[in-house]
């Protein structure tokens, strides 16, 4: 069966510091992948979204960057942390091919201080 | 303009009845899904049900319903027989046909069952 792990689950970071966020998928190949933040009390934003190796789609041009180095890891970065980066993150996967469903990992609440 | 809204921001129900959290979403496009997800206060997204567009029944998943409405735009959930452990926030969102990339969820409905 297919899991996913993100971590770390909290985290507190100084402004302007850097942040690596990572995700993995196990038990499937060549899944799309998902990058949301979700404000306090709001819905989900997407962030980044990626079909394959090296491929990244930003939705919203901000201070954060990802990257997929093997098929199942997803990583979320930023070289310099802001205030308004708080929040809480959530990594999700679907099958690559057809019409699936979103599987969401744990999240990471991140507080930048 | 907003792709899904969710007017209801917080809601209580009484333990053991039925509630409806409301749910309306805009798109152009012919075929489109919609997905309703909860979320505990430990933060992970279950995914409740799904709805397609061009399924001419409305979907049931043990004590879930979703009451589709294609012509009004809406896709209410309803959930029967309240359980304390349904406390949660509950999202709806919608993926187009054009784009399966992109799912759009809306805000949120805080639900509260009480004893």
């Amino acid at each position: 069966s297919q899991t996913i792990h993100q971590w770390p689950a909290t985290l507190v970071q100084p402004v302007g510091s850097p942040l690596s966020l990572e995700c993995t998928v196990e038990g499937t190949s060549n899944p799309n992948l998902y990058w949301y933040r979700q404000a306090a009390g709001r819905g989900l934003q997407l962030l980044f979204y990626s079909v394959g190796i090296g491929q990244i789609s930003s939705e919203v041009p901000q201070n954060l960057s990802a990257s997929r180095p093997q098929d199942r890891q997803f990583i979320l970065s930023s070289k310099k942390l802001l205030l308004s980066d708080s929040g809480f993150y959530l990594c999700a996967w679907r099958p690559g091919t057809g019409a699936g469903k979103l599987f969401f990992g744990s999240g990471t609440q991140l507080s930048v201080l | 303009a907003q792709k899904i809204t969710q007017t209801q921001p917080g809601m209580f129900v009484q333990e053991k009845e039925a509630v409806t959290l409301d749910c309306t979403y805009d798109t152009s496009d012919p075929s489109y899904g919609l997905f309703w997800y909860k979320q505990p206060s430990s933060g992970e997204m279950i995914f409740l049900i799904y709805q397609g567009s061009y399924d001419q029944q409305n979907a049931t998943e043990g004590r879930y319903s979703l009451n589709f409405q294609k012509a009004r735009k809406s896709a209410n959930l309803v959930i029967s027989a309240s359980q304390l452990g349904d406390s949660a926030m509950y999202f709806c969102a919608m993926r187009e046909v054009y784009n399966f990339n992109k799912f759009y969820f809306g805000s949120g409905t805080k639900l509260n069952v009480k004893p």
